[in-house]
């Protein structure tokens, strides 16, 4: 059973743009929510993460909204770049430490 | 930050052959590490867990012969592809927990392509 789902599965976004890829879990165990970027060939690297305990976090172009009501998070790319262009999956902790994987976006920002 | 390493990147061997994959921890002590499958245009999906001294723990489904873990230092994780064939070919990826910097560290990947 897939725990935390995403969507959409593709997106394709002008440079400048915002890119937005959206997240909802079921388990309300879950107390950490990190987002992975993944470039093809590489392994997921940590983008930013949020606690349950607080509704947005920004760093950089990238903020994290969180919705605890409605167990939905969001990732928002502010003025997304080509070199944005990656894969994208957001995650989830639990007790004990176990990291359950959404399903990926695949973000094109066309040039 | 913390950084974990993984090597070879890239293996090509034939089929029946055993092919062993290196995770280390380059700054950091990780008692417990992850081994993880990813196929293409799709998510990671967990194999098994490494902790350092004891059996690794595996995911249902997974086959524990098949897919070996050693986890014999708090910076050495490696898993061995023992009697590859073609359908193992896929890309493994390795991580290690690092609550206090955010979480989980990925390794870069190991792309295995069994001929």
């Amino acid at each position: 059973q897939q725990q935390v789902k995403q969507s959409p599965q593709s997106l394709i976004v002008q440079k400048g743009g915002i890119s937005i890829i959206n997240c909802a879990y079921e388990n309300t165990a879950f107390d950490y929510f990190p987002w992975y970027q993944q470039f093809p060939g590489k392994g997921p690297a940590l983008l930013i993460a949020i606690r349950p305990d607080v509704s947005e976090k920004k760093e950089g172009r990238f903020t994290i909204s969180f919705n605890k009501s409605a167990k939905q998070f969001s990732l928002h790319i502010m003025d997304s770049q080509p070199g944005d262009s990656a894969t994208y999956f957001c995650a989830a902790f639990s007790d004990p430490r176990q990291l359950t994987f959404g399903s990926g976006t695949q973000l094109t920002v066309l040039p | 930050g913390a950084v974990v390493s993984q090597h070879p990147s890239r293996v090509i061997c034939k089929s029946g052959t055993s092919v062993k994959i290196e995770c280390r921890s380059l700054d950091f002590q990780a008692t417990t590490m992850f081994w993880y499958r990813q196929f293409p245009k799709q998510s990671l999906m967990l194999m098994a867990t490494s902790n350092e001294g004891s059996k690794a723990t595996y995911e249902q489904g997974v086959e524990k012969d098949k897919f070996l873990i050693n986890h014999a230092s708090l910076t050495l994780s490696t898993l061995t592809v023992t009697s590859a064939h073609p359908e193992d070919s896929s890309f493994y990826i390795c991580s290690a927990s690092t609550f206090g910097q955010g979480g989980y560290t990925f390794g870069s990947g190991t792309r295995l392509t069994v001929v």
